[in-house]
């Protein structure tokens, strides 16, 4: 079965940094291109960023507003996305969802998604 | 970045009717557009990729359309199961974007 789990959300004060990870099982991981999307409370679905694959450079993109604060890397060893997120503001807040198409290029639908990792930035 | 404006936000219908929900692009996209499906508390589902291609396992109720700046999403006959939020998103350029959503409510 094709399958993504996300982890690692929780409370984290603005400023503050906190990790995500995505394990991923059923398919070819290192073969598919990766990325997050979130969701504010109540609010719509807002792209977050993505990693290639290493065979094609293992680059990353990002959305203007996490650009130089949020990072995505990838362990294609262990299966695992992860989502390091520094300088976190109130704004952040959202549901953190881990996303591919299982596939290598940019036109690939997000296909599969997981259930989505809660994050809530709040002094 | 490509901007994507749904119309429209909220929509309301009964079982049986034909709905149709927009999408424009502030940009020729060509027809790299998906359409999702999203119920509350659950993660979006695709329903059609490429602008007009249905994802498997997806109902052929719903129908993707268009190319270039304009799509549409028609659903043929709303069944219960299809009240939920419908998300448009490009996936033309390296920076993916989505559209504010439309909600399909129960008239």
């Amino acid at each position: 079965e094709v399958q993504l789990v996300e982890s690692g959300g929780g409370l984290v004060k603005p400023g503050g940094s906190l990790r995500l990870s995505c394990a991923a099982s059923g398919f070819t991981f290192s073969y598919a291109y990766m990325s997050w999307v979130r969701q504010a409370p109540g609010k719509g679905l807002e792209w977050v960023g993505r990693i290639k694959t290493k065979t094609d450079g293992g680059t990353t993109d990002y959305a203007a507003p996490v650009t130089g604060r949020f990072t995505i890397s990838r362990d294609d060893s262990n299966k695992s996305l992860y989502l390091q997120m520094n300088s976190l503001k109130i704004e952040d807040t959202a549901v953190y969802y881990c996303v591919t198409g299982d596939c290598s290029s940019t036109f690939c639908p997000d296909g599969i998604w997981g259930p989505g990792t809660m994050v809530t930035v709040s002094s | 970045d490509i901007q994507m404006t749904q119309s429209p936000s909220t929509l309301s219908a009964s079982v049986g009717d034909r709905v149709t929900i927009t999408c424009r692009a502030s940009q020729s996209i060509s027809v790299w557009l998906a359409w999702y499906q999203q119920k509350p508390g659950e993660a979006p589902k695709l329903l059609i990729y490429k602008a007009s291609s249905l994802y498997s396992g997806v109902s052929s109720r719903f129908g993707g359309s268009g190319s270039g700046t304009e799509f549409a999403l028609t659903i043929s006959s709303l069944q219960p199961d299809d009240f939920a939020t419908y998300y448009c998103q490009q996936y033309n350029s390296y920076s993916r974007t989505f559209g504010q959503g439309t909600k399909v409510e129960i008239k």
